[in-house]
């Protein structure tokens, strides 16, 4: 049961756009549509951005979207705001009826 | 709106047990599959244990399995996590978290509804 490998750290100015990678393999990320992303600000509660690989939640912002190929998944921010500086994780189904967690990605708005 | 608490955190000592809970206050979860998942200070999130909408089926993640029981008691709107044989790596915030689709099974599309914690310390 490996985590799924995100960068530890991305970071970007107001305004562009950034993507976070989620590496797995074929048993958790490729071979299943269930893919999430969260963002948690610090001393607060995950939120879920994204649902089934690329789905937006009522209420979430379009500036974030999601997708996938093979067995990695990604998350785009686009219009960076100050607000997005946040801890963010994927999290996929896997074989063994299991869910992996990737280790987060901390985005640093300049 | 619905809301989740959890409760039933605390320091306990390696091997000891804790029983969590997890409430829900303005609606029901009945027919959502729940999950619990932890997070070790300073760290990232771990999934621990998922019950479906039914019920009836359970699932855990290797590091807790035999170990840790997921369930849930629908009358009371309340989730529970029994947690025996408990080693200082259990040692984190507990979440439970509502799964984004109702149904009587598990669709783990995503959670999309959080509570905000309950510390478990394992220390001597």
């Amino acid at each position: 049961q490996s985590a799924l490998t995100q960068p530890a750290s991305v970071s970007g100015s107001p305004g562009q756009s950034i993507t976070i990678s989620c590496t797995g393999t074929s048993s958790d990320i490729g071979g299943y549509n269930y893919l999430s992303w969260y963002q948690q600000h610090p001393g607060k509660a995950p939120k879920l951005l994204i649902y089934d690989v690329s789905n937006r939640p009522s209420g979430v912002s379009n500036r974030f979207s999601g997708s996938k190929s093979g067995n990695t998944a990604s998350l785009t921010i686009s219009g960076l705001q100050a607000e997005d500086e946040a801890d963010y994780y994927c999290n996929s189904y896997s074989t063994n009826r299991i869910l992996l967690f990737g280790g987060g990605t901390k985005l640093t708005v300049l | 709106e619905v809301q989740l608490l959890e409760s039933g955190g605390g320091l306990v000592q390696p091997g000891g047990s804790l029983r969590l809970s997890c409430a829900a206050s303005g609606g029901t979860f009945s027919n959502y599959a729940m999950n619990w998942v932890r997070q070790a200070p300073g760290k990232g999130l771990e999934w621990v244990s998922v019950i479906n909408g039914g019920g009836d089926g359970t699932f855990y993640a290797d590091s807790v399995k035999g170990r840790f029981t997921i369930s849930r008691d629908d009358s009371k709107n309340t989730l529970y996590l029994q947690m025996n044989s408990l080693r200082g790596e259990d040692t984190a915030l507990y979440y439970c978290a509502r799964d984004f689709r109702r149904g009587s099974g598990w669709s783990p599309d995503g959670m999309d509804l959080w509570g905000q914690g309950t510390t478990v310390t394992v220390s001597s």
